[in-house]
């Protein structure tokens, strides 16, 4: 168990609306990663964080921000949420070293209806 | 063509039988390999991680990376109906991480 927690776990929204998911850890790990998982795609990375402040873009990051304030949260905001960002979002951290083993979270379910 | 190619099954084994799940890829920067296994619902766990060509094994689990070729593999032995899951490959390099679609493996008692 890495200490990664991710909130809420499952949301359903409204074409439009600006929606934020959360990302928890608990190890003081300076990077931090969030996916979208969706079948036939696997999982594909959308910003990530290597610092407070921090962040670059992803495979997929068009339509989705992200900030990271502390070095234990980092935020995904859908702008405006569209029904094709309905999926599955997962945190994950890196361990410190030149290793790129990454643990995941429990997953944030979405839908936009 | 995408970047990591993965089957995505689904692979059904009885219980005790020898799996095998394999990985393709096309870029050669990628020097660390990983494999993770995916309970329905839940986040991606991860299995094993080696960064040489070769064997890596951890009690049932071996995995295998033939750089020369851009095949990696994971072989399980005596596979158990608690095996059941999606396997993902994973590869890492240059700062950059990517992900094969996912096999998902049954294990029939």
């Amino acid at each position: 168990d890495a200490g990664i927690t991710q909130s809420p776990r499952h949301k359903v929204t409204e074409t439009g609306t600006p929606v934020t998911l959360r990302c928890h850890q608990t190890e003081n790990h300076r990077y931090m990663y969030w996916y979208r998982q969706d079948p036939g795609h696997g999982l594909r990375l959308i910003h990530y964080s290597y610092g407070v402040k921090d962040t670059d873009k992803g495979e997929v990051s068009d339509g989705y921000s992200v900030s990271r304030s502390k070095t234990e949260d980092f935020l995904l905001t859908l702008e405006s949420a569209t029904s094709s960002q309905t999926s599955v979002y997962f945190c994950a951290i890196r361990t410190s070293g030149p290793s790129y083993e990454q643990y995941f979270g429990p997953g944030t379910r979405l839908t936009v209806t | 063509q995408k970047e990591v190619e993965q089957d995505p099954g689904p692979l059904s084994v009885p219980e005790g039988a020898i799996v095998s799940l394999n990985c393709t890829y096309s870029n050669s920067a990628f020097q660390y390999f990983m494999w993770y296994r995916q309970y329905s619902r839940k986040g991606p766990e991860l299995l094993m991680y080696t960064y040489s060509s070769g064997n890596k094994e951890d009690g049932r689990f071996t995995a295998q990376v033939d750089k020369s070729s851009k095949y990696i593999s994971l072989f399980i032995r005596d596979s158990q109906p608690s095996d059941s899951a999606t396997y993902l490959c994973a590869l890492g390099g240059n700062n950059d991480m990517r992900f094969g679609a996912g096999t998902r493996l049954t294990v029939k008692p």
